[in-house]
């Protein structure tokens, strides 16, 4: 079956830096999106990784090791604002996006 | 640009009364339309895909006669939940995008409370 594994919860301190893990197994690959979601809300776009490597894109940076089946998502200098939750899905040999279920992260002052 | 809204944002119904969340693409021509449901503390759940002008694809368990949905144009897809039940309640979120394009842009999500 699919399966998209990133951890339920991970706390940290304003102004540090955390990263953020998912691990895939998934029919096929074309793409790994990072989301995130405040409560209440819909998700919102974080990165779209689809070749091996670091994106980097101001205070977040997506990584992603095909042949490792896994990414992570990096938060530096956070912010309270960052507390939310972080979704990783990918999009499989469908085209259909599978989606993990999420990691809750608190920021602590 | 690429905004989807969604409407309305929370809607209160009755049980047994039909409720209808519409999703429109404000600055494209959306050719595939997703529909998702997410329970509290939960992930997104693909309910259905629609092309415009083609009937929805349902996922395995999706009730297709209970969770009507149309994508008569271009820019708009509509789902309805007919004689909803205390346990449709949801937050329900609609995401959309063009031919071509990797990524799909999501709506506000709608809170749907079956009372």
């Amino acid at each position: 079956g699919q399966n998209i594994d990133q951890p339920t919860e991970m706390t940290a301190t304003e102004g540090a830096i955390v990263q953020i893990n998912c691990t895939y197994q998934t029919s096929g690959f074309n793409g790994l999106f990072w989301y995130q979601q405040h409560a209440g809300e819909a998700p919102t776009f974080l990165s779209y990784n689809v070749l091996d490597g670091l994106e980097e894109k101001g205070r977040f940076s997506s990584f992603l090791s095909r042949s490792k089946g896994y990414s992570y998502l990096l938060l530096k200098e956070l912010q309270m604002k960052d507390s939310a939750s972080y979704l990783c899905a990918v999009k499989d040999s469908n085209y259909q996006l599978i989606w993990g279920a999420g990691t809750k992260l608190i920021i602590k002052p | 640009g690429a905004v989807v809204s969604q409407h309305p944002s929370w809607v209160i119904c009755k049980s047994g009364t039909s409720v209808k969340i519409e999703c429109r693409s404000l600055d494209f021509q959306a050719t595939t339309m997703f529909w998702y449901r997410q329970f509290p503390k939960q992930s997104l759940m693909l309910m259905a895909t629609s092309n415009e002008g083609s009937k929805a694809t349902y996922e395995q368990g999706v009730e297709k006669d209970k969770f009507l949905i149309n994508h008569a144009s271009l820019t708009l897809s509509t789902l309805t939940v007919t004689s909803a039940h205390p346990e449709d309640s949801s937050f329900y979120i609609c995401s959309a995008r063009w031919a071509g394009e990797t990524e799909a842009f999501f709506g506000q999500g709608t809170r749907l409370t079956v009372v």
